[in-house]
């Protein structure tokens, strides 16, 4: 089983659409938890932290279940430039590597 | 907030050739550096932890031989891909953590794309 599991998409969504990601992760004993947005061929770039509370920056969301070791990220009104690869990362210890999934890629159309 | 600078953004070289990639924090010190590599359509996938004045630590399935790694300075680590081959073809990532409250944040270099012929 891969340590972060997401969808991989596409997803292909008109511009103001909602659209959620999900995604899994292995370590229970996880602490740290991240969505990172990359664009085609640029390094990562840290999106938001990802909180046991949820967490909002604008029009995106973000949920942790530590229980069933799930987290989300939800953006609304979808824009143009929303359109890249989402990537769901976990951190086991402060100071360690970052455990990446695969990414989901948005599609973002007018 | 910090900056990693990663130098360079891009290289082709022909196959047998050694490549030299830095990384270096600009504006904190890097107590540790990671390094990664993603093939296409393939997530970050970690190959080294190097922290400062030490050696470093590799990931399972990474030779250490050819990948060489040297964390002189707090600020500065490099990664030599030794007698790079056309499979060694990939996106290479550093990123750099600080201590104390910059501990839990990872800050990115923009990444080095190599192409061995």
């Amino acid at each position: 089983r891969k340590e972060v599991e997401q969808d991989p998409g596409p997803f292909n969504v008109p511009e103001g659409a909602t659209v959620a990601f999900n995604c899994t992760y292995s370590n229970s004993a996880s602490q740290s938890f991240f969505w990172y947005r990359q664009d085609c061929r640029k390094e990562p770039k840290l999106l938001m932290s990802v909180y046991s509370s949820g967490n909002e920056d604008g029009r995106f969301t973000a949920q942790l279940n530590r229980a069933s070791q799930y987290i989300s990220l939800l953006i609304r009104d979808s824009k143009l430039s929303d359109s890249a690869t989402y990537l769901c990362v976990v951190n086991s210890q402060a100071g360690t590597a970052l455990i990446f999934g695969k990414g989901t890629t948005l599609s973002v159309s007018s | 907030g910090a900056v990693v600078s990663q130098h360079p953004s891009w290289v082709i070289c022909k196959s047998g050739t050694s490549v030299k990639i830095e990384c270096r924090s600009l504006d904190f010190q890097a107590t540790t550096m990671f390094w990664y590599r993603q093939f296409p359509k393939q997530s970050l996938m970690l190959m080294a932890t190097s922290n400062e004045g030490s050696k470093a630590t590799y990931e399972q399935g990474v030779e250490k031989d050819k990948f060489l790694i040297n964390h002189a300075s707090l600020t500065l680590s490099t990664l030599t891909v030794t007698s790079a081959h056309p499979e060694d073809s990939s996106f290479y990532i550093c990123s750099a953590s600080g201590g104390g409250d910059l501990k839990n944040i990872q800050y990115f270099g923009a990444g080095t794309r190599l192409s061995v012929l």
